[in-house]
């Protein structure tokens, strides 16, 4: 069954750091999303990105983001100089049709980001 | 503002009962989407089920239900004959119409089931 993949499942950084984390959606969806849960708390939408754009983001998403779908496959989220209150879970997810289409949105494993 | 509240912070059930996890929702617009996902101990998101505001019947998916009462904007699912494997947290979400043109999600805080043997 398709999944989507992420790398690293954990990072560890320190504050002001630039990091990258990679996500590969399912190769026939169309839709990305990058959301950010930190820990214990509820998960929240940070970006979306369709035909190579971003198409909606959130008030965390600022200039210290970035999103970018640098080949066919691979689509990555980073972040310039990071800070302590990054620490979280970042998880990728995508669909096909979009959250209008409806349907399933596929996770990814999600990458533990540790910002010391 | 969208707004997404699961009343419940714990939930308790025996094995083999049914439980029903609350799910209410704020929203002016009329085309939405309602979700429900499962968070293990392992930290992973999966998707259980999926109801359209313009769906009249409720969704089912093997054991899990929506049971969507839109006047009271309500979407609880109802998990069936529970099983040990379902102790989770629960994910209670909405995707609706954004700035942009397209649709995002909103979470709840979530509930924490634990099943009982």
């Amino acid at each position: 069954e398709p999944e989507v993949t992420q790398t690293p499942s954990h990072q560890v950084t320190q504050m002001g750091q630039e990091v990258i984390l990679r996500c590969v959606p399912i190769s026939n969806h169309l839709y990305f999303y990058w959301y950010r849960q930190i820990l214990g708390q509820k998960v929240e939408f940070l970006v979306s990105f369709y035909n190579n754009e971003i198409s909606e983001k959130s008030e965390i998403f600022d200039d210290q983001f970035s999103v970018e779908r640098p080949d066919g496959s691979n689509f990555t989220l980073k972040i310039r100089s990071t800070k302590l209150e990054d620490s979280a879970m970042y998880f990728c997810a995508s669909t096909q049709k979009g959250l209008a289409g409806i349907g399933e949105q596929f996770f990814g494993p999600g990458t533990r980001l540790t910002v010391l | 503002a969208q707004k997404i509240t699961q009343t419940q912070p714990g939930m308790f059930v025996q094995e083999k009962e049914a439980v029903t996890l609350d799910c209410t929702y704020d929203t002016s617009d009329q085309s939405y989407g309602l979700f429900w996902y499962k968070q293990p101990s392992s930290g992973e998101m999966i998707f259980l089920i999926y109801q359209g505001s313009y769906d009249e019947q409720n969704a089912t998916e093997g054991r899990y239900s929506l049971n969507f009462q839109k006047a009271r904007k309500s979407a609880n699912l109802v998990i069936s004959a529970s099983q040990l494997g379902d102790s989770a947290m629960y994910f209670c979400a909405m995707s609706h119409p954004a700035s942009g043109g397209s649709y995002i999600p909103t979470f709840g805080r979530g509930t924490s089931l634990i099943v009982h043997p």
